[in-house]
């Protein structure tokens, strides 16, 4: 069973702060998303990447694809209160089979 | 990107009784995936329903419990059967023809 392992699990910061959440597996993806949930609402996609080492910016958030394709980054610069949320990584398991990583809850305080 | 309709969008239901979700989408497509998402917790993904023969399940779920149903390219049913309070969650249906993934608006299932 392949598994996507995010840490941490949650994270409460101030807002101006940087911030760092890691998406991990043995497995190697195809590709993998980044996406970001409010209550109530379904995920919305921020980022895919697909090849190794692959570094994507999307204004204050940066995506990193590990080299083997195993693994991911999100780093968030200056956080703000809008920022709050769940993060969920997804990997491309096989034909666009997707797994979800187990989820990182941050609360940016203003 | 396509298109979901999903319902019921939520419901309320009695242990022991069992409910049908629905998901039509607008596009043929080759697989749709049931995902849970319980409260304050990830997506998991149920199973892989393929159109023409059974459905593929994830390490946890079985066809006894959530039976899927895949009668055309279009459209969807998972079943949550004999529901205890521990059913209690959102159940989203997904397509990814692209590997964009699109979601049905989810169903908030509260077992009582």
């Amino acid at each position: 069973t392949q598994l996507l392992e995010q840490s941490p699990q949650f994270l409460s910061i101030q807002e101006g702060e940087n911030l760092t959440v890691y998406c991990n597996s043995s497995s190697v993806f195809s590709s993998l998303q980044w996406y970001r949930q409010e209550p109530g609402e379904g995920p919305v996609l921020l980022v895919t990447v697909v090849t190794g080492g692959e570094v994507k910016k999307l204004k204050r958030l940066t995506f990193q694809f590990g080299d083997a394709r195993k693994d991911s980054s999100l780093h968030i610069t200056a956080a703000q209160p809008g920022d709050t949320g769940l993060y969920l990584c997804a990997g491309a398991s096989g034909t666009y089979k997707y797994i979800f990583g187990t989820g990182t809850r941050l609360k940016v305080l203003a | 990107s396509a298109v979901i309709s999903q319902k019921p969008s939520r419901d309320i239901c009695q242990r022991g009784t069992s409910l049908t979700i629905q998901c039509q989408v607008d596009s043929q497509v080759t697989m749709m995936f049931w995902y849970r998402q319980q409260p304050g917790q990830s997506l998991t993904l149920i199973a892989t329903a393929n159109q023409g023969s059974e459905a593929t399940y994830e390490s946890g779920f079985v066809i006894d419990k959530f039976p899927i149903s895949r009668p055309n390219l279009t459209f969807s049913t998972l079943t949550v059967s004999n529901m205890s309070p521990e059913d209690s969650s959102i159940y989203l249906c997904s397509v990814s023809p692209s590997a964009i993934i699109t979601f049905g608006s989810g169903t908030r299932l509260t077992v009582v």
